[in-house]
């Protein structure tokens, strides 16, 4: 069945850091792509997404390229502000099955001053 | 925003009691859904509807009911509350026909 794999947290980097939060599927047919985050005590909200092959979602300085080959979805910044301490949620929806979006268990991210 | 609220946003009840969560939307979406959110577990599936008394399972749905009689709202029902319910609950809408879903604030429950 379909599946996310997302690394484990928390991730804790300096402000002005790199961010990788790495994102790997499963999935039959060509699923949608999407990286949620939820800051504290608050819902859910969409970051980007993408729903083909070499498609590159991108908001708020984040990006993401759907590919393929690798099954991968990974979460890139360039530099990281306090701001963005959340828990990050990679996942998936098939086409076939919309109703059926599949999350990763998400990854903390902790940034500090 | 996508104009939804839940209610209560935090709830303690004992086991045995039945419990009601209410999803409202504003914006008219046919899909609504359900889902509970664990530690190492992400978000996961109780049920969804896609339409007014149109409902269907989700991943995890036992122990779980749930009813749409009007666009606008829609009842998770926990008949007899357990302590493995505890958790907090996401509603999320979906604006057909794109798939992106979105959430609701959360409801949290501790039953003790």
């Amino acid at each position: 069945g379909n599946s996310v794999t997302q690394m484990e947290g928390p991730v804790t980097l300096s402000e002005e850091a790199f961010l990788t939060i790495n994102c790997t599927y499963t999935a039959t047919g060509y699923p949608s792509l999407f990286w949620y985050v939820q800051y504290p005590g608050e819902g859910l909200q969409l970051l980007l997404k993408a729903t083909k092959a070499d498609d590159k979602g991108s908001n708020k300085g984040f990006e993401a390229t759907y590919r393929k080959e690798t099954t991968s979805f990974h979460l890139e910044k360039g530099s990281v502000q306090v701001s963005d301490s959340a828990v990050y949620f990679c996942a998936l929806s098939d086409t076939q099955s919309p109703d059926k979006l599949i999350f990763g268990t998400g990854t903390r991210l902790q940034v500090f001053p | 925003d996508a104009g939804i609220t839940q209610s209560p946003r935090h709830k303690v009840t004992e086991t045995g009691t039945p419990v009601t969560l209410r999803c409202h939307q504003t914006e008219n979406h046919r899909y609504m859904y359900w889902y509970r959110q664990d530690p190492g577990h992400g978000l996961r599936l109780i049920h969804y509807s896609y339409g007014v008394k149109d409902t269907d399972k989700g991943e995890v749905s036992d122990g779980y009911s749930v009813s749409r009689s009007k666009t606008e709202d829609f009842l998770l029902t926990l008949e007899s509350a357990t302590s493995s319910q505890t958790s907090v609950y996401f509603c999320a809408i979906r604006q057909s026909p794109q798939e992106t879903q979105y959430f609701g604030p959360g409801t949290r429950l501790l039953v003790l």
